[in-house]
């Protein structure tokens, strides 16, 4: 069965540095999304990606974070300048939908995540 | 503000019981409710997707409502086993369908 992949499983890094985070979707779709889980809190949405645009983000997803499909099947999240609050669970998910987005076919299948620790 | 409140917040429950876990949302303009699966370390795993106008859909023993007028969903779990331990996440996408607010899970212990 497709899935998600996220490399890697564990990302250990110094305060200020930047990091990304990359992720492979499943292949014929074509939403991309990226969430985070601070230990212990609810999951939260960063941002969602089509035809190479943004189309959505959060209010988290600040000036700090990009996302890029810098080819056919990567997509990452950079973090320029990681602070210790950007510890968290990171999760990529894809979907593919149907062009009715109100009959919207919307299933997200999530990575296994990358597990950021900023020290 | 938009929100998404689970309950109960954790749960014990013995193998073959069936439970109903609660969802109350004010997330507007509604787009469509997930319910997810997650067990400890890993990603959610979708077990329903519901637009508005849908108030009950089912995936093998889990079977979810969706009362759009008051704002409620419910998941039900029929003849629960030992791996239906996990959090169980209720998901309210707004608008367009992409933004969406995760509520706090409920965590579901099924004990044998």
């Amino acid at each position: 069965e497709p899935e998600v992949t996220q490399t890697p499983s564990h990302q250990v890094t110094q305060m200020g540095q930047e990091v990304i985070l990359r992720c492979v979707p499943i292949s014929n779709h074509l939403y991309f999304y990226w969430y985070r889980q601070i230990l212990g809190q609810k999951v939260e949405f960063l941002v969602s990606f089509y035809n190479n645009e943004i189309s959505e983000k959060s209010e988290i997803f600040d000036d700090q974070f990009s996302v890029e499909r810098p080819d056919g099947s990567n997509f990452t999240l950079k973090i320029r300048s990681t602070k210790l609050e950007d510890s968290a669970m990171y999760f990529c998910a894809s979907s593919e939908i149907s062009r009715d987005r109100v009959l919207a076919k919307n299933i997200q299948y999530f990575g296994a995540g990358t597990r950021l620790s900023v020290l | 503000k938009n929100q998404v409140e689970q309950s109960p917040q954790s749960l014990i429950i013995l193998e073959g019981k069936n439970c109903t876990l609660q969802c109350n949302y004010t997330v507007s303009p509604f787009s469509n409710l997930r319910w997810y699966k997650q067990d400890t370390g890993r990603g959610p795993v979708s077990l329903t997707i519901m637009t508005f106008s849908e108030n009950t859909k089912s995936n093998g023993r889990y079977t979810a409502t969706l009362d759009a007028d008051t704002k409620q969903s419910s998941l039900h779990i029929t003849a629960s086993q030992l791996s239906d331990s996990a959090s169980y996440i209720c998901v309210v996408s707004e608008g367009g369908g992409f933004k969406t607010i995760f509520g706090a899970g409920t965590r579901l212990f099924v004990k044998a």
